[in-house]
């Protein structure tokens, strides 16, 4: 049973693409939801929270739909150094986060 | 910007013998992960750590394990026995909160290869 599913990708994108990721998790009490990268042999990293309304950082753009349990995200502008693994996380308790395997973004010059 | 320091960065065993994992939180956050990754694969959460104990722990964290804040600034991650399906990378975090939105700062890891 997945609990957090994410396509694998890779997705292969020219720069200055536009890129959206998706991802479905199976807790409906689940708290909260974040979007990592994660550079080869790296450890993760905190990209941005995902709150109910939706938001923007930048290029960035997280969107939440509690209903259907889906968590997107959206790169707008793509460049080269957004090449990296992006890890769907769902924190599940008070203190654990579970996570999906990852979308794998490739951006070509 | 703070960080979270993890060492040894590659740390090889032979099967059956003892690791330790070190680690050294954000020096004002107070609560601590152990989270680990076998190559390609998932992240996998172990184990939370608040006020000097275990507040939550994975099926996978089991007797082998262990977790200790020995002296206010480290933060270790005990496998009393290694098995070769321990190899992974270990990767400790921190966050200064447990609310809904504290994000985790994660170290750069320890690899580590049971042999």
């Amino acid at each position: 049973r997945k609990e957090v599913e994410q396509d694998p990708g890779p997705f292969n994108v020219p720069e200055g693409a536009t890129v959206a990721f998706n991802c479905t998790y199976s807790n409906s009490a689940s708290q909260s939801f974040f979007w990592y990268r994660q550079d080869c042999r790296k450890e993760p990293k905190l990209l941005m929270s995902v709150y109910s309304s939706g938001n923007e950082d930048g290029r960035f753009t997280a969107q939440l739909n509690r209903a259907s349990q889906y968590i997107s995200l959206l790169i707008r502008d793509s460049k080269l150094s957004d090449s990296a693994t992006y890890l769907c996380v769902v924190k599940v308790s008070n203190y654990q986060l579970i996570w999906g395997a990852g979308t794998k973004l490739i951006i070509k010059p | 910007e703070p960080e979270v320091t993890q060492t040894p960065s590659h740390q090889v065993t032979q099967m059956g013998q003892e690791v330790i994992l070190r680690c050294v939180p954000i020096s004002n956050h107070l609560y601590f992960y152990w989270y680990r990754q076998i190559l390609g694969q998932k992240v996998e959460f172990l184990v939370s750590f608040y006020n000097n104990e275990i507040s939550e722990k994975s099926e996978i964290f089991d007797d082998q394990f262990s977790v200790e804040r020995p002296d206010g600034s480290n933060f270790t991650l005990k496998i009393r026995s290694t098995k070769l399906e321990d190899s992974a990378m270990y990767f400790c975090a921190s966050s200064g909160g447990q609310g809904s939105y504290y994000g985790y700062t994660f170290g750069s890891g320890t690899r580590l290869t049971v042999v």
